[in-house]
């Protein structure tokens, strides 16, 4: 069954200091990872869709990655307002998102 | 001008009750779903439509039965409530592109649904 899996879990930065969120999937046939942001009391907003091993897409301070077996999404000099829970999915079969359990991350000032 | 629109917010009613929560998309897209988060903030596929037609139906209890009357809306109905069944219930939008992918798989804000 596919498979995804977060971390860390949560990830405390201070303002400026750039760092990696991991996810590591199994999937048979990857058709799509998927990257979201999600504030409290808000649904996922997206961010990103990835296809293919070696592809990348930058936004702003964020820039995710795409390997054969792991995603990782990368955060250079974030601000607060960065803070959130990071999320990222498969696509399995042609519509279901299999999600991770997600990383907190809190950007202090 | 919200893409993916879900009343109500909050919904909080008793066990043995039942409840409907409401979902409208206005970006064109066909294929709209439910989700639910736990607790624990996993998020996991309840159902998925697709030009009104029901595609998948993940192992969830058949006191939940979704119902479209059009592409652009996907209603949930939930009987007989228990008190596990408290979590957030996130609609969501996608359009079907031919080779097999989706782009535009986008939610709604969540309606929180507390069973006492």
């Amino acid at each position: 069954e596919d498979q995804v899996t977060q971390s860390p879990e949560a990830l405390r930065l201070q303002e400026g200091e750039s760092s990696s969120l991991n996810c590591s999937y199994t999937v048979s046939g990857l058709r799509g990872l998927f990257w979201y942001r999600q504030d409290p009391g808000k649904g996922p907003e997206f961010l990103f869709t990835l296809y293919s091993a070696g592809e990348e897409k930058e936004k702003e301070r964020l820039k995710a990655t795409l390997t054969k077996k792991e995603s990782f999404l990368h955060i250079t000099a974030p601000k607060p307002e960065d803070s959130a829970t990071y999320l990222c999915a498969v696509l399995q079969g042609a519509q279901k998102l299999v999600f991770g359990q997600g990383t907190r991350l809190t950007i202090n000032p | 001008d919200t893409a993916v629109s879900q009343t109500p917010k909050y919904l909080v009613t008793q066990m043995g009750n039942d409840k409907s929560i409401k979902c409208e998309q206005n970006l064109g897209h066909d294929t709209m779903y439910w989700y639910k988060q736990d607790s624990k903030k996993f998020l996991k596929i309840m159902f998925s439509y697709n030009n009104k037609e029901l595609i998948i139906n993940e192992t969830v209890p058949n006191r939940f039965s979704p119902k479209s009357p059009d592409k652009a809306h996907l209603n949930l109905h939930i009987n007989s409530l228990e008190l596990g069944d408290s979590a957030v219930y996130f609609c969501a939008s996608s359009q079907f592109f031919g080779t097999g992918g989706y782009y535009g798989y986008t939610f709604g804000s969540g309606t929180r649904l507390t069973v006492v």
